[in-house]
């Protein structure tokens, strides 16, 4: 079982439309959560970033944790055409490498 | 203030060659991750330098080797190369034992014919 676990998708919506991306672990250890954006032949851009449980608002970014279940979640409200990438979930327990998920394609359609 | 640089973007070497990556990470930052994204599989985490020093590696075979230099910059050396090596390596950097933001360079794409 891999620690990290996340639809590849694709997720196809249409623009306007609100996204939710999840990822689920196994690792009760992990305290930090992130999410990543990757553009097709370009390095991930960090996008999120959460310490434990809780929401983290970035203007239509939303990020959510959920420890108890192991879930965390990202919501992109009103989607554009240019969030059209790849998401990455990556999560460590501090001071240690980052594990990622495999990531989910998302594509945003005009 | 600039990112994470990589060099160089593309790389192309045959099979039983050696390969030679290079990164320099954001101004301040002393810690360097190198992480290899081959198709289908995600991330998977190579090799951890801070202050010149390796602090921690995955589950990466001996030729994948690097180092850190008193710049902080890196370089990743992959020898015996490999087929199944070909795939996107990528660099991070994070403040000194902050390696929950990493923020990634663009990359080296590596092909092995």
């Amino acid at each position: 079982q891999k620690e990290v676990e996340q639809d590849p998708g694709p997720l196809s919506v249409p623009e306007g439309a609100i996204v939710s991306l999840n990822c689920t672990y196994s690792n009760s250890a992990f305290q930090y959560f992130m999410w990543y954006r990757q553009y097709s032949r370009k390095g991930p851009e960090l996008l999120m970033y959460t310490y434990s449980s809780g929401n983290k608002e970035d203007g239509r970014f939303t990020a959510q944790v959920d420890k108890s279940s192991k879930y965390i979640s990202l919501f992109i409200r009103d989607s554009q055409p240019s969030d059209s990438a790849t998401y990455l979930c990556a999560m460590t327990r501090g001071f240690q490498k980052l594990v990622f998920g495999t990531g989910t394609r998302l594509l945003v359609s005009p | 203030e600039a990112g994470v640089t990589q060099s160089p973007t593309h790389l192309i070497k045959t099979r039983g060659q050696q390969a030679t990556l290079r990164c320099s990470p954001i101004s301040g930052h002393t810690s360097v991750y190198w992480y290899q994204q081959a198709l289908g599989l995600g991330l998977q985490f190579l090799l951890w330098y801070d202050e010149g020093e390796e602090r921690n590696r995955g589950n990466f075979p001996p030729r994948f080797s690097g180092r850190q230099f008193p710049n902080y910059s890196s370089e990743l050396n992959v020898n015996a190369l490999e087929l199944e090596d070909s795939a996107l390596y990528l660099c991070a950097s994070s403040l000194a034992y902050s390696g929950d933001t990493q923020y990634f360079g663009p990359g080296t794409r590596l092909t092995v014919l």
